[in-house]
């Protein structure tokens, strides 16, 4: 199975500061397949980037994703309070699809 | 817009079965792979199982294949997931999901515990 890994586990940052979040992948990641999710607690994941880079429709463009192969980066360019919350990478490249342990986005 | 709903979870024994069931509307559910990921108490996302948009393939994560059998009736925009031989490590909040690799659409969720 391939296995991601996330770094940090938490972030703790400031609003209107700048998240940059770590998915590492265990083997290559077919196509670019890795996703990003936000959960805020007690909520069900949203999708925030899907194919690495791209952004579903009504997502803000202050979430980038970026990388390929084993290496994954999701890039918040400026916290908002509602930005702090849980983030996941989800890779469907490789079956079975898995995901990432999550990192944690907390006001500093 | 699309929205999902998840029925179906509850308290089981070890050893029991539960279906749960996931009404769909707003979008062409018939259209789309859909997907059963799940959350154990305090911990992170894990796929469970998709199935193709006419059903015809299912995908199983090792864990419950053998144990669970995901469904669909188009005609009745619903998704559903069988789950016999239910153990403790099944207890989660099990999420319905459109799509069979990203997922846009998600339900709240239903809850699913194992325990005697």
């Amino acid at each position: 199975d391939t296995v991601l890994t996330q770094s940090p586990g938490t972030l703790s940052l400031s609003p209107g500061e700048r998240a940059t979040l770590s998915c590492r992948a265990s083997q290559s990641v077919s196509s670019s397949f890795l996703a990003w999710y936000q959960q805020r607690p007690g909520q069900a994941p949203r999708l925030l980037i899907y194919g690495a880079s791209s952004r579903p429709t009504g997502i803000p463009d202050r979430f980038s994703g970026s990388g390929s192969g084993t290496d994954f980066t999701l890039t918040i360019s400026r916290l908002e309070p509602e930005d702090f919350a849980m983030y996941y990478c989800q890779q469907y490249g490789n079956s079975p699809w898995t995901f990432g342990q999550g990192t944690k986005v907390d006001i500093k | 817009e699309g929205q999902l709903v998840e029925s179906g979870g509850g308290l089981v024994q070890p050893g029991g079965s539960l279906r749960l069931s996931c009404a769909a509307s707003g979008f062409g559910f018939g259209s789309l792979g859909m997907t059963w990921v799940r959350q154990a108490p305090g911990k992170g996302l894990e796929w469970v199982a998709s199935i193709k948009e006419d059903g015809n393939e299912k995908y199983y994560v090792d864990s419950v294949k053998g144990r669970f059998i995901i469904s669909r009736d188009n005609a009745k925009n619903s998704l559903y997931l069988q789950m016999n031989s239910l153990g403790a490590e099944d207890t989660a909040v099990y999420y319905c999901a459109s799509g069979r690799m990203w997922h846009v659409i998600w339900g709240q969720g239903t809850m699913v515990i194992v325990s005697s």
